[in-house]
């Protein structure tokens, strides 16, 4: 099973101010099959990122993802308030598909 | 635009079978993956398995010997039966569409286990 390591736990920034999230994984994704999701408090997960830096269909481009085998990256170029939320990455390039334990954004 | 829909009991006793039903509507269950997600409360999320429209099948090896996920193409449907359960298994649980990226989620429903 591959391990993803988010980094850090929890993010303290403005808005406007630039992001940067790590995944780690434990052994080479396959593929890049490296998704990022955004989760807000009581809904379901939104994926933002697949294939490691393609955006989903209605994404804003500030967010964007980079990387391949074991370390990726999801920038967010210019915090909006909304986007102060939780963000998790989740590999599928390798059953079980496996996520990780999330990083938090919050206010500064 | 395609929506997914949970349902099924809120509360399960210890050691008896979980049972939820997915119903997939604006679009055809017959293509596709469809997946189980679980996410306990305040804590991360964990694959539980998936079906293909073709019926094949694909289980987290930690649950594997507990899920039975399958398909109703006649009603648009697909379900979930996690047998077994504890208190450890109660999570808010997601049906979604996809193989590896998931771009189409119910809301969720939480399933809580207790006597």
């Amino acid at each position: 099973e591959i391990v993803l390591t988010q980094s850090p736990g929890t993010l303290s920034l403005s808005p406007g101010e630039g992001a940067t999230l790590s995944c780690r994984a434990s052994q080479s994704v396959s593929g890049s099959y490296l998704a990022w999701y955004q989760q807000k408090p009581g809904q379901p997960p939104r994926l933002l990122i697949y294939g490691a830096s393609s955006r989903a269909t209605g994404i804003p481009d500030r967010f964007s993802g980079s990387g391949s085998g074991t370390d990726f990256t999801l920038t967010i170029s210019r915090l909006e308030p909304e986007d102060f939320v939780v963000y998790y990455c989740q590999q599928y390039g390798g059953s079980p598909w496996t996520f990780g334990q999330g990083t938090k954004v919050v206010i500064k | 635009q395609v929506q997914l829909q949970e349902s099924g009991p809120g509360l399960v006793k210890p050691s008896e079978t979980l049972s939820l039903t997915c119903t997939v509507s604006g679009g055809s269950i017959s293509s596709y993956y469809w997946n189980w997600i679980r996410q306990p409360p305040g804590k991360g999320l964990e694959w539980i398995g998936y079906i293909f429209y073709s019926g094949s099948t694909n289980y987290n090896p930690s649950l594997k010997s507990r899920v039975t996920i399958s398909l109703d193409t006649s009603k648009n449907q697909f379900s979930l039966k996690l047998s077994s359960v504890t208190a450890a298994d109660t999570a808010v649980y997601y049906c979604a569409r996809g193989r590896g990226p998931q771009g189409y989620w119910g809301q969720g429903t939480l399933v809580t286990v207790s006597s």
